[in-house]
């Protein structure tokens, strides 16, 4: 099974339209999540980040975490065709060997 | 402020050879962390070093290892390169560690012939 798990994409959606991003993880110790977007041929930059159970909310983003069902969402408000991009879940193994663990990414296309 | 800088941008290798990235941090962050990204496995984490110590690693062999300086620059090295090397390193910095927003260089895109 592999750590942290992302919905396959490509994923499409109309401008204006909501975008739903999931990912999953295995390590119930798990302590801290993060969102990464990467466009092509750049760096990865940190849109959201969540440690405790619930919403967070940051502009068109929310992020939600349960840690029962072991999972983790990205919603985007609003697509833009700014927001087409890849989006990297990335999870933060708790514990003394601590490490961040990525899924391999969803890649998002807003048509405008 | 100047973000993190990465050198080179590309390198060509060939097999058996090896192979040292460098990367300067933003000012102020003590920690720097290296990525190998690829097509096939995505991202994934190498190591993390703090005030010039190693503080976790991934599951990679001990031909990758790497190095942190007093002024918080790291260098990352590979030996004995092979074919699956080839990659796109990212190194990435932060304040206190891993557990909060990393800022990632442009990485060094290394091809093994």
């Amino acid at each position: 099974q592999k750590e942290v798990e992302q919905n396959s994409g490509p994923l499409s959606v109309p401008e204006g339209a909501i975008a739903s991003l999931n990912c999953t993880y295995s390590d119930r110790g798990s302590q801290s999540f993060f969102w990464y977007r990467q466009y092509s041929g750049k760096s990865p930059e940190l849109i959201m980040s969540i440690y405790s159970n619930g919403d967070k909310e940051d502009g068109r983003f929310t992020a939600q975490l349960n840690k029962a069902s072991q999972y983790v969402s990205l919603l985007i408000r609003d697509s833009q065709p700014s927001d087409s991009a890849t989006y990297l879940c990335a999870v933060n193994s708790g514990g003394s060997n601590y490490k961040l663990t990525f899924g391999k990414g969803t890649l998002l296309t807003v048509n405008p | 402020k100047a973000g993190v800088t990465q050198t080179p941008r590309y390198l060509i290798k060939t097999r058996g050879q090896q192979v040292t990235l460098s990367c300067s941090p933003i000012s102020g962050h003590r920690s720097v962390s290296w990525y190998q990204q690829t097509p096939g496995q995505g991202l994934q984490f190498l190591f993390e070093y703090f005030s010039e110590t190693q503080r976790n690693k991934g599951n990679f062999p001990g031909r990758f290892s790497g190095r942190q300086f007093s002024n918080s620059r790291s260098e990352m090295n590979v030996s004995t390169l092979e074919l699956g090397d080839s990659a796109l390193y990212l190194c990435a910095s932060s304040q206190q560690g891993i557990n909060e927003k990393l800022f990632f260089g442009s990485g060094t895109q290394l091809s093994v012939l």
